[in-house]
């Protein structure tokens, strides 16, 4: 069964540009979670989706949103790009809305300039 | 402070030796305990999970142990080998299908000297 996907793999951008990023959960997976790790900062919660339905989100300003999409497959989305949004962000997927195991995609690595 | 602080922050052992890495939450209402390995340039590999119902786990060289009453959880490996060398990260949620998201520690980069 194959793993999580994400695309692009890397991305560079200027400030004040929007970036789209892209995750297909495990086949029958349909719960999709977004995470940004940095150095500074380590790994961090971005938001979860479920069902198409957003049901919990971190500690994130309003640049960062997110859907999902009737398949499952998910998309995040950054506006207004800042220097400080390089990361590399990374995907997980779950069975279901109670299974406790995520799984993670290799990321996308966003640079931003 | 952090809600998951994890130490050591870097542990180098002798191939052979065993490793372990200390991790504790704030958090009482946890109660699912993932440990994921991270190589370089992938995404983190969940090894080992622990649910607060349990005390212990194994799985071949790699232990995981909960003590709730102190809120500490902790990863073991034995008999290291060169390939067991990545960062790794303990993680702690309230809920199941990632609906209330992972709180991870920084993270332990693990150096297994040959």
């Amino acid at each position: 069964k194959a793993g999580v996907t994400q695309t692009p793999r890397y991305l560079i951008k200027t400030r004040g540009q929007q970036v789209t990023l892209s995750c297909s959960p495990i086949s029958g997976h349909r719960s999709v979670s977004w995470y940004q790790q940095t150095p500074g900062q380590g790994l961090q919660f971005l938001f979860e989706y479920f069902s198409e339905t957003q049901r919990n989100k971190g500690n994130f300003p309003g640049r960062f949103s997110g859907r999902q999409f009737s398949n499952s497959r998910s998309e995040m989305n950054v506006s207004t790009l800042e220097l400080g949004d390089s990361a590399l962000y990374l995907c997980a997927s779950s069975l279901d809305a109670r299974a406790y195991e995520q799984y993670f995609g290799p990321g996308t690595r966003l640079t931003v300039t | 402070g952090e809600n998951v602080e994890q130490h050591p922050s870097t542990l180098s052992v002798q191939e052979g030796d065993s490793a372990v890495i200390k991790c504790t939450y704030l958090d009482s209402a946890s109660n699912y305990f993932p440990w994921y390995k991270q190589e370089l340039g992938k995404g983190p590999q969940l090894i080992i999970d622990i649910r607060s119902n349990v005390g212990e786990k194994k799985d071949q060289r790699i232990a995981v142990t909960l003590n709730k009453t102190a809120k500490h959880f902790s990863l073991h490996i034995t008999e290291t080998q060169p390939e067991d060398s990545a960062v790794y990260f303990c993680a702690a949620s309230r809920a199941g299908g990632g609906a209330d998201g992972l709180t991870f520690g920084k993270g332990t980069h693990l150096i297994i000297q040959p």
